[in-house]
Formats: structure tokens, C-alpha cells, sequence
């Protein structure tokens, strides 16, 4: 399974857009990207996915690099409920289960 | 959404504890995973349809149950300090889709 590397910390002004980067230069061509968050120790909240190409929705935007070996998250107007840690993972289904490897995430701190 | 029970426990090393988890309706796939203070979640095992569907760098005294009622269970035995931790489950409608994650059980070994 390939693996990301993320920055360790991030500091974002309330209602600024909030570019967070991961790269997975490793990534094989069924993996997909994903992303998920963590508010104090709660349970991770998924956020969007992506195999190719860009994805929108209520939360996020996703941006894949045509070579796919890196990506970013966009929150655009990110505010102080944003506070967290964002994982960046690849992961793919297979017939030994979808195996999800977290690494540690970059914290973000969206300061008012 | 994902429930898990309890939210909090306490054991003593050597121990055996059973946590439980509640996925959402429908679906038919169930992860467990492990978070130490301050890293991120490490893959423990999932199952599919009653069936453990891989596993993580765990030894066997971690096992798992899936029910046909969406719920689930994680056994540990021969609890060690270093079992302390956050465990969360997560469940989804298929063994590569999206996995949604409940608040998690937080265990301390003494």
C-alpha cells in the first residue's frame, strides 16, 4: 500500500482558503485518495475521494496531479471549526480488504 | 451513524475486554482500528459479511465478531500496557468504499 507524507502543521486565517498538500508518489493505479479529518480525538470524519480526477463537494476540494503522485485539499473558507487533524491516505479494495494506513497527519489551526 | 460502547474503560494488565461496535444500517462491512495518543489510527482488521477480510500487524489476541444485526465486536486478550489507546471502528457499504467512523472507545491498561 503506498504511503503519503503530509506537513506536520499548518496555520490558516479564519475565512482564507486553506491549501492543504500530500504527496503519494508510490501510488499504484487503483489506488484512490482520500481524505479524512479528526476534531479532539473524535472519530475520523470523511471528507472526499478522489482516483483521477478533481472532486467537489459540500466540504472540500480535491486536486490530483495529472501523474497522480500528489494531491491537495481545499477548504475554501475555512473557519475555526476547521481546527484539525487531516489525513491523507491512498487505499484500495482487494480481495484482503480494504486496508487503510494512516499516517500522522497535518494539524491544521485556523486562527481567528 | 456509527456507535461504539463504552466510551470509556479501565483494565489491568494480563485483563481481557470486549468492545463493541454498531455500524450503520445497510452495511455490510466493519473496520477496526487502533490510535495511541497522538498518531493516527493503525489498521487492526476488518470483516466482511461475518468473515474477518484482512488483517494489520496485530497479534492474534486481537480478534473480532461481525453480527448479521450490524454490530460488531473487538476482543482483546492478555491486555499489555501498551494497548492503550483510542479504538475506532468504522463501517461501509463494501469492502472499498467509503468508511465512516464512530467516536471510539478510549481504553487505559493499567
Amino acid at each position: 500500500d503506498a504511503k503519503t507524507t503530509q506537513p506536520t502543521s499548518m496555520d490558516c486565517a479564519e475565512g482564507r482558503a486553506a491549501n492543504l498538500p500530500c504527496n503519494h508518489s508510490t501510488i499504484s493505479g487503483n489506488e484512490y485518495v482520500y481524505w479524512y479529518r479528526q476534531i479532539h480525538s473524535q472519530g475520523p470524519q470523511y471528507i472526499i475521494h478522489g482516483l483521477k480526477n478533481n472532486e467537489t463537494n459540500e466540504m472540500a476540494s480535491l486536486i490530483i496531479t495529472e501523474d497522480r503522485k500528489s494531491s491537495t485539499l481545499i477548504l475554501p473558507h475555512a473557519t475555526l471549526r476547521d481546527t484539525a487533524v487531516y489525513y491523507c491516505i491512498v487505499a484500495r479494495g482487494s480481495t484482503g480488504g480494504f486496508k487503510t494506513i494512516f499516517g500522522a497527519g497535518t494539524r491544521l489551526f485556523v486562527k481567528a | 451513524g456509527v456507535t461504539q460502547s463504552p466510551t470509556h474503560l479501565i483494565k489491568t494488565r494480563g485483563q481481557q475486554v470486549t468492545l463493541r461496535c454498531s455500524s450503520q444500517s445497510g452495511h455490510n462491512t466493519v473496520s477496526w482500528y487502533q490510535q495511541a495518543l497522538g498518531q493516527g489510527p493503525q489498521f487492526i482488521f476488518q470483516y466482511y459479511r461475518e468473515e474477518e477480510n484482512g488483517r494489520g500487524n496485530f497479534p492474534p489476541r486481537f480478534s473480532g465478531l461481525q453480527f448479521p444485526n450490524d454490530s460488531s465486536e473487538l476482543n482483546v486478550n492478555a491486555l499489555e500496557l501498551d494497548d492503550s489507546a483510542l479504538y475506532l471502528c468504522a463501517s461501509s457499504t463494501g469492502t472499498a468504499e467509503t468508511q465512516y467512523f464512530g467516536p471510539g472507545t478510549r481504553l487505559l491498561v493499567l
